[in-house]
Parts: structure tokens; C-alpha cells; sequence
């Protein structure tokens, strides 16, 4: 079974300060796709960062960077800076080419508070 | 370019009704996604669509269906409605068939069934 696991429901971080938002997962498949979604509060979510498994370079998007430990089955968020933008639902989520199909497998979510 | 579009916004239906649910993708991507969202149950991949064909289904039984458009456009179809249906229906298009693609979600459907 295809699972991903965010241990922390929600996380709070002070204006400017640095958050980093966990996730693992389990699959035997050795090619994936992981990726990081954000869903701010009545609105629509959006991408913030993504990974191919086969990369061991760790991506990054501005303020937000992935530690992508492929051995360990980890793919943590840091958001550098934060904004009170930031303060969303992040979901971790993964997809496998092998399926043929785009579906994504997310977790249950963290919520971000950003405290001014 | 529009974003993804979702209608109703915000349905409300008895048990034992069937509902309807539209989503229009961003012009020029020809696959569609959904998914259905519940504090329970977190987010759940139903099926996606590419080019007018169901390319996988999720773990959902056969009273949820759907289909796509030549247009691209999807709609799903929720029969005899339980309770339990109760959540926010998104849907998410994409241009194509590869995974590592970006998804660009709609605002969703809430559907309450009473």
C-alpha cells in the first residue's frame, strides 16, 4: 500500500523565522515523484516545490527548499523567511509513472500558523 | 489564462439522491483529475481522465463515476447518496499524461448531504 505520513498536524512559526514541515512514505517502486502542495484557507491549492526520486540534488523554490533522504523515505519542507502568507495546509504527496496515470497519494496535511 | 473552474460551488442534497458535479480544466489541458476531501479521510484520489478515457480509478465503490468531454471538460456523478459523501470535491487538469506535472486545482464542491 501506497502511504504517506505527516506526524505533525500543525506547526506555528513566528514571522521571519524558519519551519521545517515533515513527511515520510512508503513504496517499493524506486521511481516517484514527490511533491509539496499548499492549500491556504478558502482557497485553491497550489504547488510549492517538487522532486524526481532519482535526483539527489534537494529542490528549491525561492524561500522553500525539500531534505529529500531517498534511503530513509523522507521529504521535509523548510520554508526560509516566512510569510504570513505561508500560513496554509501543506500536504506531501507522491505519484508513480509506472501507474500510466497522474494521480497523487497525499498525506493528511499540516497546518501552518505564522505568528506576526 | 482561466484557472480551473468547479460548479456548484456548494451543494446541498438528501441520501438517496444522485448529484452532479462539473469541472472545466485550464484551456489546453486535456487531463482531469478528482479527488474527495473529508477531515476523516484526508484527500482521496477517485479518477482521472486523459483524452476522453478513464485512465485509473481510486478505492471508491461504482456509485461514483464519471466522464470527460471532447472539450476536455469532466463532470462526476455521486448516486444514491450517503452521508458519508459529505466533503469537498476537487478537481485538478494537467497538460498531459506524465505524473511529475504540475496539477492546477479548482476551488472545489462542497457537497452536504443531509
Amino acid at each position: 500500500a501506497q502511504t504517506v505520513t505527516q506526524s505533525q498536524p500543525e506547526m506555528s512559526v513566528q514571522e521571519a523565522e524558519t519551519v521545517t514541515l515533515s513527511c515520510t512514505y512508503d513504496t517499493s517502486e524506486s521511481d516517484y515523484y514527490l511533491f509539496w502542495y499548499k492549500q491556504p484557507p478558502s482557497r485553491q491549492m497550489i504547488l510549492v516545490i517538487r522532486q524526481e526520486a532519482y535526483k539527489q540534488q534537494n529542490a528549491t523554490e525561492n524561500r522553500f527548499s525539500v531534505n529529500f533522504q531517498k534511503a530513509a523515505k523522507s521529504f521535509s519542507l523548510k520554508i526560509s523567511d516566512s510569510q504570513l502568507g505561508d500560513a496554509a495546509m501543506y500536504f506531501c504527496a507522491y505519484s508513480f509513472p509506472q501507474t500510466g496515470a497522474n494521480n497523487l497519494f497525499f498525506g493528511t496535511g499540516t497546518r501552518l500558523t505564522v505568528i506576526p | 489564462k482561466a484557472g480551473v473552474t468547479q460548479t456548484p460551488r456548494y451543494l446541498i442534497k438528501t441520501r438517496g439522491q444522485q448529484v452532479t458535479l462539473s469541472c472545466s480544466p485550464i484551456s489546453g489541458h486535456r487531463s482531469v483529475s478528482w479527488y474527495q476531501q473529508t477531515p476523516g479521510q484526508g484527500l482521496q484520489f477517485l479518477f482521472e481522465y486523459f483524452s476522453e478515457t478513464q485512465r485509473n480509478k481510486g478505492n471508491f465503490p461504482g456509485r461514483f463515476s464519471g466522464r470527460q468531454f471532447s472539450n476536455s471538460r469532466s463532470e462526476m456523478n455521486v448516486s444514491t447518496l450517503e452521508l458519508g459523501d459529505s466533503a469537498l470535491y476537487l478537481c485538478a487538469s494537467s497538460t498531459d499524461a506524465f505524473s511529475y506535472n504540475e496539477q492546477f486545482f479548482g476551488p472545489g464542491t462542497r457537497l452536504t448531504v443531509l
